[in-house]
């Protein structure tokens, strides 16, 4: 099945400043879904992207779906203690053979 | 409305020994998934089920199965447990396959084989 390679692994960042997370693909991705886990929980899903160049907005949270599809990109400004957590990006393979497949994340540490 | 629930929470179970883990999904919910969470490997498709089919597989072996019965409760077990086995289990509900509105996970079961 396909694969989406997520990047950094690892971000460290003050308290209010901004912080973004990358998606890539190798193929053309049908869709790409965003979750959050927070430490000691379960992933919460955020938002789907579908379209070629798709941006959606969530207060401080900015998705975007790139223009050939195959990379994401999620963006949090001004962050606070409460985005800590690990962000998953995931998306279904083409062929539909395969069930929703996630990058290994990216965890966002905060310090205040 | 009620979350996707997961049963037991926690399990310590020995290796060679089997385990069934049940997870019952959001009302109205018709697919189930299950994943795999390690600290090395990250999130793993296990399966997914809808209308008690299995309709899709990752690469795990087949020590690994699942159920789903006609209320959408579903169920995974893994035979012949290996120490390897030790893994958050997550189960996720969505409305249907391939769904534009996200999953829902449950807040897994913590296996530990020993």
């Amino acid at each position: 099945g396909q694969q989406v390679m997520q990047i950094p692994q690892y971000q460290h960042v003050q308290e209010g400043e901004d912080f973004t997370t990358y998606c890539n693909s190798s193929t053309t991705l049908s869709n790409i879904q965003w979750y959050k886990q927070r430490p000691g929980g379960h992933p919460v899903f955020l938002i789907q992207l579908v379209k070629s160049g798709e941006v959606k907005k969530q207060k401080r949270l900015t998705f975007q779906f790139g223009e050939a599809k195959k990379n994401s990109s999620l963006h949090i400004t001004a962050t606070q203690t409460t985005d800590v957590g690990t962000y998953f990006c995931a998306s279904y393979s083409g062929g539909g053979a395969d069930g929703l497949t996630f990058g290994k994340g990216t965890h966002l540490i905060i310090q205040p | 409305k009620a979350g996707v629930t997961q049963t037991p929470r926690y399990l310590i179970k020995t290796r060679g020994q089997q385990v069934t883990l049940s997870c019952s999904p959001i009302s109205g919910h018709r697919s189930v998934s299950w994943y795999q969470q390690t600290p090395g490997q990250g999130l793993q498709f296990l399966f997914e089920y809808f209308s008690e089919t299995q309709r899709n597989k990752g690469n795990f072996p087949g020590r690994f199965s699942g159920r789903q019965f006609s209320n959408s409760r579903s169920e995974m077990n893994v035979s012949t447990l290996e120490l390897g086995d030790s893994a958050l289990y997550l189960c996720a509900s969505s409305l249907d396959l391939r769904t534009d509105y996200g999953y829902t996970f449950g807040s897994g079961t913590r296996l530990t084989v020993v």
